[in-house]
């Protein structure tokens, strides 16, 4: 499968616990953003990168969220001290910039339970 | 920042039927609207999308319709079938590239009733 990943696809925590989800763009996909959707909604946008620099954030990203891309190839989302309003699926997508008009495409998704 | 309503929330058409999605947009400087489907328990999918420079796009039974003037863009699904049961999501974004931060509406969960 050479779309987007993420890991894990699922992921069960109590409430207070950090957790780091990891996401694999597209084979030279030098941008990647993170979104979240909650049930019934759209996706909301969190955060993107060009490579390794991080060139947007929403105002929805609190202190608790950070997000890297080290290297400029995979990118991880940490969330400290969760709680119960963390629970949603954060879904990675991935774009390239070498053609004009790019297409935003989006992995399977990590799902977050806070309990 | 960019808010994107979309109407209506579930719609219910017989198969073969017409199927259209509505969505508003409040900042004039978003120029990139795609259209993302979403079937249950998959990745969001990327269906069609429409630039600022163009009023209409048609890819086989689906159209897009952009009206700058008064901030609205719809999704026309004709000949409806089974397989296009899914939830739909418009989306906008400033520039026309395609690489900012898309906005999407809270979707529109279409069945067509075979």
């Amino acid at each position: 499968d050479t779309g987007v990943s993420q890991d894990p696809r699922h992921k069960i925590t109590k409430r207070g616990q950090n957790v780091t989800f990891r996401c694999d763009p597209i084979s030279e996909h030098n941008r990647l953003y993170w979104y979240r959707q909650t049930l019934g909604q759209g996706p909301e946008f969190l955060t993107y990168f060009q490579n390794e620099a991080q060139l947007e954030k929403s105002r929805l990203l609190s202190d608790r969220f950070s997000a890297e891309r080290p290297k400029g190839s995979f990118s991880t989302l940490e969330i400290q001290r969760t709680e119960q309003g963390d629970s949603a699926m954060y879904l990675c997508a991935s774009s390239q910039d070498s053609a004009r008009f790019v297409e935003q495409y989006f992995g399977p998704g990590t799902r977050l339970t806070v309990t | 920042g960019e808010n994107v309503e979309q109407h209506p929330s579930t719609l219910s058409v017989q198969e073969g039927d017409s199927a259209v999605i509505k969505c508003t947009y409040s900042d004039s400087a978003s120029n990139y609207f795609p259209w993302y489907k979403q079937e249950l328990g998959k990745r969001p999918q990327l269906i069609i999308d429409i630039r600022s420079n163009v009023g209409e796009k048609k890819d086989q039974r689906i159209a897009v319709t952009l009206n700058k003037t008064a901030k609205h863009f719809s999704l026309h699904i004709t000949e409806t079938q089974p397989e296009d049961s899914a939830v739909y999501f418009c989306a906008a974004s400033l520039g026309d590239t395609g690489r900012r931060a898309l906005t999407f509406g809270s979707g529109t969960r279409l069945q067509v009733q075979p």
